[in-house]
């Protein structure tokens, strides 16, 4: 099956800088890539995804971008702020229902 | 609030239990997949239903099963319970087949003493 893996584990920024998060699949088919924040006690939630046939997407301060040849995918944070305090998990799917999550990483924004 | 419900919020039973989790998918969202999240596994798969019907099974064990309803609210079933099933359970729905556009609970901790 889809093996997905993320990094770093962890990232401290400080408010106002970059944040980037990096992942890999070994899926070639794999064609949806979803990224979650999860919040303590709260479930993921969806912030931002992409398909197979984009290679770069952006809503306001995040961005993802996907490199199919490397099968690799990355979640920018511009101009952090305490709230984006959380976990952060790609995703990638490669038969159309379930999702394969990577490990997570905490990104702790410093004031 | 995402629209997905999810109840009980907190469990906590013994080992050789059973229990039962509910979830109520988004209105319109006829997709319910149940997801584990445990600090060593992190995410994993369980199984997914559509309009009722089972579609997939992920890394399910045989002591758990589930089931959706008419209403397309669906039950997790786990049995038999070992302390190892600790965790947080969530389910997700969303409109059609595929994963797009997934929607989280808030989850139900588990936790087996």
């Amino acid at each position: 099956g889809e093996n997905v893996e993320q990094h770093p584990s962890t990232l401290s920024v400080q408010e106002g800088d970059s944040a980037v998060i990096k992942c890999t699949y070994s899926d070639s088919a794999s064609n949806y890539f979803p990224w979650y924040k999860q919040e303590l006690g709260k479930g993921p939630q969806l912030i931002i995804d992409i398909r197979s046939n984009v290679g770069e997407k952006k809503d306001q301060r995040i961005a993802v971008t996907l490199n199919k040849t490397a099968k690799h995918f990355s979640l920018h944070i511009t101009e952090t702020q305490p709230e984006d305090s959380a976990v952060y998990f790609c995703a990638a799917s490669y038969n159309d229902y379930k999702l394969s999550f990577g490990a997570g990483t905490t990104v702790t924004v410093r004031a | 609030d995402s629209g997905v419900t999810q109840t009980p919020k907190h469990l906590i039973t013994a080992t050789g239990q059973r229990v039962t989790l509910r979830c109520s998918p988004r209105s319109g969202d006829l997709s319910v997949y149940w997801y584990q999240q445990s600090l060593d596994q992190g995410l994993q798969f369980l199984i997914h239903y559509y309009n009722g019907e089972e579609r997939a099974k992920g890394n399910i064990l045989e002591r758990f099963s589930a089931q959706q309803f008419p209403d397309l609210h669906s039950e997790l079933n786990l049995s038999s319970l070992e302390l190892g099933d600790s965790a947080l359970y969530f389910c997700a729905s969303s409109v059609g087949r595929g994963p797009y556009g997934y929607t989280f609970g808030s989850g139900t901790r588990l936790t087996v003493v």
